[in-house]
């Protein structure tokens, strides 16, 4: 069946430093790819998506590339700030319609 | 635009007790969604509907129930609370459920079962 693996958390971070947060994943057919935050005491929130392979999703400074050969989907940015400190799902759907599935989540604390 | 609502933010129950979850979206998006949050396990699908008039269950039914009374409402039910409920509730809608449709998810629910 479908499933996403995250790197467990807590990352702790200095601001500015480099973040990588890896996620790879099992499916079916070609899904789409998907990474969520969560702010504390919030819900969550679509941080970036990726459709097709080779796709590369980006915003707020974030990017993941949808790697078909390693399954993988992993979060980068160059430069974290302390507000960027949230938990961080990677996700994944089939698109033949299936459910949304999500990975544990990795917890990211950014230190001034 | 308010969203995804969730009422109440907080409740406290204790074993045995019945309550309801209100979720309510102001976007006409055709499908909503109810998960749960715990410790370690990311987001778990409990039910979902995919239309006004359809529900189906999800990876985690057992002890809930749900009603979509119409387009914006989603309401999931605990008709007897057990301590393996205490999580924090999520619910979701989107344009669909397939493909790359996004998600926007309410402010959840914190329940604890005593």
């Amino acid at each position: 069946g479908n499933s996403v693996t995250q790197m467990e958390g807590p990352v702790t971070l200095s601001e500015e430093a480099f973040l990588t947060i890896n996620c790879t994943y099992t499916a079916t057919g070609y899904p789409s790819l998907f990474w969520y935050v969560q702010y504390p005491g919030e819900g969550l929130q679509l941080l970036l998506k990726a459709t097709k392979a080779d796709d590369k999703g980006s915003n707020k400074g974030f990017e993941a590339t949808y790697r078909k050969e390693t399954t993988s989907f992993h979060l980068e940015k160059g430069s974290v700030q302390v507000s960027d400190s949230a938990v961080y799902f990677c996700a994944l759907r089939n698109n033949q319609g299936g459910k949304l599935i999500f990975g544990q989540g990795t917890e990211l604390s950014v230190k001034p | 635009n308010a969203g995804v609502t969730q009422t109440p933010k907080f409740q406290v129950l204790k074993t045995g007790q019945s309550m309801t979850l209100q979720c309510a979206q102001d976007m006409n998006h055709n499908s909503m969604y109810w998960y749960r949050q715990d410790p370690g396990m990311g987001l778990r699908l409990i039910y979902y509907s995919a239309s006004e008039g359809t529900t189906d269950k999800g990876e985690v039914p057992n002890g809930y129930n749900v009603s979509r009374l119409n387009k914006r409402e989603f309401s999931l039910r605990l008709e007897s609370a057990a301590p393996s409920q205490t999580s924090v509730y999520f619910c979701a809608s989107s344009e669909r459920t397939s493909g790359s449709n996004e998600q926007f998810f309410g402010p959840g629910t914190r329940l604890t079962v005593l």
